[in-house]
């Protein structure tokens, strides 16, 4: 079965700096992935989705990329704010019966 | 548009009670689930539903049980719970089944077994 791995429990930067988060899955290239974005006591919120024949996909300060040779998602954040610090989750179709599957997500502290 | 609504939002049960988390969503959204997440272990899909009258298991589904009379409510029972149920539950929707559309998420419950 697929499996996700958001390589870093944790990302600490500097405010002004580009974050950089990875999201790695193990066998079968997915049709797409999508990233959320989630803060503490609230659901997660859908932030961009990513097609296999999409090499790159942007939304103002966001830019996501799927590579399906190296079967990896960066997930990039530039100009980082301190408003940007929350955990990130990668998710893709990979369930038995297609549906999603999450990583366990990245925490990213953006320091002013 | 609430969209996705949860509750409670809090709940402390004893080993063996039982009891409904509910859900609903007015997005007219045919693709609904349940997830639970716990440290470490991400979201995990405990039952899903493509349309009313249509439910299914996901990777977790044991001790849980669902169904789906409307479009628009979906609610969780735990028919006997345990403590290792403690967890926060995670309604979501979307307008697509197989899920390559954004899926909407609820507040979430959370939930104490003790």
């Amino acid at each position: 079965s697929q499996k996700i791995e958001q390589n870093s429990e944790a990302l600490n930067i500097q405010e002004g700096k580009t974050a950089t988060l990875t999201c790695n899955y193990t066998n079968y290239s997915p049709a797409y992935l999508q990233w959320y974005r989630q803060d503490p006591g609230r659901g997660p919120v859908f932030l961009l989705l990513i097609r296999e024949n999409e090499k790159e996909k942007r939304k103002e300060r966001l830019k996501v990329t799927f590579d399906t040779t190296l079967k990896q998602s960066l997930f990039h954040i530039t100009a980082s704010q301190p408003a940007d610090s929350a955990t990130y989750l990668c998710a893709l179709e990979g369930g038995s019966q297609g549906n999603l599957i999450f990583g366990k997500g990245t925490k990213l502290s953006v320091k002013p | 548009n609430a969209g996705v609504t949860q509750t409670p939002k809090f709940q402390v049960l004893k080993t063996g009670q039982s009891m409904t988390l509910q859900c609903a969503q007015d997005m007219n959204h045919e693709y609904m689930s349940w997830y639970r997440q716990d440290p470490g272990m991400g979201l995990r899909l405990i039952h899903y539903s493509v349309g009313a009258g249509i439910t299914d298991q996901g990777e977790v589904p044991n001790g849980y049980n669902v169904s789906r009379s409307t479009t628009e409510d979906f609610p969780l029972r735990l028919l006997s719970a345990a403590p290792s149920q403690t967890s926060v539950y995670f309604c979501a929707s979307s307008y697509e089944f197989r899920n390559s559309g954004e899926q909407f998420f609820g507040p979430g419950t959370r939930l104490t077994v003790l």
